[in-house]
């Protein structure tokens, strides 16, 4: 089973503010890592696929990067609605996995 | 615009069997290159795999669920549905019904929006 770890666990952002969260895969999985968003009492949201891959009616100042083992999902000039957990996920091999989360705080 | 739908119920006793449907509309799960499948969620675990099932029947199960698992599909009723038997209460969380491109590598890009299973006496 590919193990994902995120990191940090945890992050409290000032608007405006660009952050960074890393995703790293146990072996590689080429591109088959997306991204969610999720917000309380909310299913997750798919935000990037294919590892870079931006979606239709996703805010452009997300976006992702990496290959391989090592995964960012960046978010440029936070705004308070951002505030949520972040999951990577990989579907490169069964059983599909997660990373444990990032949960963005807003300060 | 498609929606996804869980249903069951939301308590089940420990060592019996969690049952689940989920209703798809707005496309129809005979439709090919989609799987349709099952994640859940625990504060403890956070997201897990459950397993998938394409509109042949077609299978796809997590390693540590697989001998108490069972996912099927109801094309005449445009449901699939999820049997996990035997549960403890680490079979406690919210179950998410989802779809996926039967593709390598694709993402999740439909989720339901989970229901509550609490296993207890």
């Amino acid at each position: 089973e590919i193990v994902l770890t995120q990191s940090p666990d945890f992050q409290s952002v000032t608007p405006k503010e660009k952050v960074t969260i890393a995703c790293r895969a146990s072996q590689s999985i080429g591109y088959a890592l997306h991204w969610y968003q999720q917000k309380p009492n909310q299913s997750p949201k798919l935000l990037i696929r294919y590892a870079s891959q931006s979606l239709s009616g996703v805010p452009s100042r997300f976006s992702g990067s990496g290959s391989g083992t090592d995964f960012t999902l960046t978010i440029n000039g936070l705004e308070a609605e951002d505030a949520a957990t972040y999951y990577c996920h990989q579907s490169s091999s069964l059983p599909h996995t997660f990373g444990q989360g990032t949960k963005l705080g807003i300060k | 615009q498609l929606q996804l739908q869980e249903s069951g119920p939301g308590l089940v006793k420990p060592s019996e069997t969690l049952s689940l449907t989920c209703t798809v509309s707005g496309t129809s799960i005979s439709r090919t290159n989609y799987y349709w499948g099952w994640i859940r969620q625990t504060p403890g675990k956070g997201l897990e795999w459950i397993g998938n099932v394409y509109y042949t029947g077609s299978t796809n199960h997590s390693p540590s669920l697989k001998s108490r698992l069972t996912i099927s599909v109801d094309t005449s009723k445009n449901q699939f549905s999820l049997r996990v038997t035997s549960v403890t209460a680490e079979d406690t969380a919210v179950y998410y019904c989802t779809r996926q491109l039967a593709v390598p590598g694709s993402p999740v890009e439909y989720w339901g929006q989970g229901t509550l299973v609490t296993v207890a006496s």
